[in-house]
């Protein structure tokens, strides 16, 4: 069975705060990991396609690290905003055509 | 213009009916998924289609029918529904070309499905 862990389940801070969340994943047959944003009543939105051991990569204040070896990606917000707010998912693929597994996400709340 | 689009939005039908959800792209893409968002907020694959073929089949009961007339269009039909099939269904597509890294996924607004 494979799964992915997301930790924390959810995550309070203030404005200004810099957070980061944890996605674990299995090490082997390792193709791609995906990180979706989730807004309340909106559909997941593409952050970052991770797919090489070492990957850093950078969206504005938002940015993601990645180990394929040990099946770990860190995604990391600098200086938390209330529009920061959504469940961060993490999803794992170890294949081409794209079957995803999902984590169950965390749920971010930045409060002004 | 919206990338990946899904109808209804909502949808309420009493248990036993039969129900159809479409899902369109217009983003060319080679690839569309459904997911079902379970009672804990997961998202579960279904269903995956590649260029109108079947790809991906997770168990999902025989009651759960996709349909591809064409690669921008993914439909779920469902047979004589249950309580257990209300959720949010998710269709969602990918491009699948040009490497590992372009394969993010698009996903459409959801479709509420509630079975009374």
């Amino acid at each position: 069975i494979l799964n992915v862990e997301q930790s924390p389940q959810s995550l309070h801070v203030q404005e200004g705060d810099s957070t980061n969340f944890t996605c674990s994943f299995p090490s082997s047959n390792f193709y791609a990991l995906h990180w979706y944003r989730w807004e309340t009543a909106k559909s997941p939105e593409a952050l970052f396609v991770m797919t090489l051991n070492g990957d850093e990569k950078k969206k504005g204040r938002i940015s993601a690290t990645l180990n394929t070896k040990e099946g770990y990606s860190y995604l990391y917000i600098k200086g938390s905003q209330p529009e920061d707010s959504a469940t961060y998912l993490c999803a794992f693929t170890y294949n081409q055509g794209g079957k995803l597994i999902f984590g169950q996400g965390t749920e971010l709340s930045v409060k002004p | 213009d919206t990338a990946v689009s899904q109808t209804p939005k909502y949808l309420v039908t009493q248990m036993g009916n039969d129900k159809s959800i479409k899902c369109e792209q217009n983003l060319g893409h080679d690839t569309m998924y459904w997911y079902k968002q379970d009672s804990k907020k997961f998202l579960k694959i279904m269903f995956s289609y590649n260029n109108k073929e079947l790809i991906i089949n997770e168990t999902v009961p025989n009651r759960f029918s996709p349909k591809s007339p064409d690669k921008a269009h993914l439909n779920l039909h469902i047979n004589s529904l249950e309580l257990g099939d209300s959720a949010v269904y998710f269709c969602a597509s990918s491009q699948d070309r040009g490497g590992r890294e372009h394969n993010e996924q698009f996903f459409g607004p959801g479709t509420r499905l509630t079975v009374l």
